[in-house]
């Protein structure tokens, strides 16, 4: 089994420009999560999904959009990229949406916006 | 609301000695507490969790750690450092409704000196 997997792995962009983060996972789980990553922030939610075909709002969702493709697939989108949004985006997935359930995470994505 | 609070952004102990990394936990329920580990450009792995069944808790690689409810606390421990152990650690806990996502510290790297 891969785990979470991610797409790309590095992108740079420039401000205005748009672009998808695309996420899987092979663990048949119901729940996946995106969250972005902070020098001295810790993780903060960005936009969930308890299972297939519905999505929600986490702690930071303003600038991004997101598509629960199928059950395995959940993507991120930045539709107008800021400097803002520079940070290291993690997929995070779940078997059901649950306070005691481990969440697994992919590697991340690095982005840049100039 | 959940929140953790680790204790120390840079912790270097020498290679054999013990590793303590604090988590202290804010709760308006009894929390489930995650503590996971980041190695170098890659996703986070989890090392151990709380979920009630015993207070002391035992993980991969060697970790364990105690929740302590009258000192709202969840630190992390390793007798005797290795230089693998060299990473960022983050204490986590869950949301207890609606996404039941991690709430996360601002992580500790831990340095091991040979």
């Amino acid at each position: 089994n891969a785990g979470v997997t991610q797409t790309p792995k590095f992108q740079v962009l420039k401000t205005g420009q748009s672009m998808t983060l695309q996420c899987a996972q092979d663990m048949n789980h119901n729940s996946m999560y995106w969250y972005r990553q902070d020098p001295g922030m810790g993780l903060r939610l960005i936009y969930y999904s308890a299972s297939e075909g519905t999505t929600d709002k986490g702690e930071v969702p303003n600038g991004y959009n997101v598509s629960r493709l199928n059950k395995r697939e959940f993507s991120l989108r930045l539709e107008s990229a800021a400097p803002s949004q520079t940070s290291v985006y993690f997929c995070a997935s779940t078997e059901r949406t649950s306070s005691y359930n481990e969440q697994f995470f992919g590697p991340g994505t690095r982005l840049t916006v100039l | 609301a959940q929140s953790v609070t680790q204790l120390g952004s840079h912790v270097s102990v020498s290679e054999g000695a013990l590793v303590l990394l604090r988590c202290n936990y804010s709760s308006s329920v009894p929390p489930y507490l995650f503590w996971y580990v980041q190695y170098p450009n890659q996703g986070l792995q989890l090392l151990l969790k709380y979920t009630s069944a015993a207070t002391l808790v035992k993980g991969i690689n060697g970790f364990e750690a105690e929740f302590k409810k009258s000192e709202t606390s969840f630190h992390l421990t390793k007798p005797s450092a290795h230089m693998s152990d060299a990473a960022e650690y983050f204490c986590a806990v869950s949301a207890v409704t609606g996404a039941n996502n991690l709430f996360f510290g601002t992580g500790t790297r831990l340095t091991v000196i040979p």
